[in-house]
């Protein structure tokens, strides 16, 4: 089927504007991951999901990122109050597994670039 | 968490082949060793992993020493679509899933 799916593809947000950022993994997908990337740099680790448990949100920059996946399948990356420095690719990889020892690879959306003004 | 190191950047002409090597002093005796591959405004897309001695598929190879504590991948005769921006990691998802990036080796593939 499809990969990761990413919405909006761009968003701009006035400094202080809360946004919403969609994330749809591959179906069946057990694991989902959150990254930020800046312009230039590797992504960075935000939050990771089993399921629809956040076993790891250590990522999180500041309590203004919220992420949540209540079914276990779409999952929503809030960021409230955005600042410039939030300005940034987001983006989205989901895995099939799950379990405690799983290497297989991540599966990454595009993305969503994020211009706070 | 390992620690990678790469090269910032490279050049390399059509038709040649290239190989990137990354550092990985601290890696642990359950880590894989993971390449992906990311183009401009896409996401990082898997080339190859693994563990120990060499790994071949139909995009690249990765030689892997037996200590461990690096890993060269290797793409055969590079077109300009091979341009893109090249990331070693190492890890194992029961540290929670967080695997790192490092900053990559972006390469630039010339005529």
């Amino acid at each position: 089927g499809a990969g990761v799916s990413q919405s909006p593809r761009y968003k701009v947000a006035k400094r202080g504007q809360d946004v919403a950022l969609r994330c749809d993994p591959i179906s069946g997908h057990v694991s989902l991951f959150w990254y930020q990337q800046a312009l230039g740099q590797g992504p960075e680790f935000l939050t990771y999901f089993q399921n629809e448990a956040q076993l790891d949100k250590s990522g999180l920059p500041s309590d203004r990122f919220f992420a949540e996946r209540p079914e276990g399948s779409v999952s929503t990356l809030k960021i409230q109050r955005t600042q410039q420095e939030d300005s940034a690719v987001y983006l989205c990889a989901s895995r099939p597994g799950g379990g405690v020892v799983d290497n297989s690879p991540l599966h990454f959306g595009n993305g969503t670039r994020l211009t706070v003004t | 968490l390992a620690k990678t190191t790469q090269p910032i950047s490279m050049d390399s002409y059509e038709g040649q082949e290239v190989n990137i090597t990354c550092s990985h002093n601290n890696i642990a005796t359950n880590d894989y060793i993971t390449w992906y591959q990311q183009f401009p405004s896409q996401g990082p897309r898997f080339i190859i992993q693994g563990y120990k001695t060499k790994v071949t598929n139909e995009v690249a190879s990765l030689f892997i020493p037996a200590d461990r504590k690096s890993s060269t991948l290797s793409l055969p005769r590079v077109s300009l679509s091979d341009t893109a921006v090249y990331y070693c990691l190492v890890g194992q998802t029961n540290q929670g899933g967080k695997l790192i990036f490092g900053q990559g080796t972006e390469l630039s593939v010339k005529p």
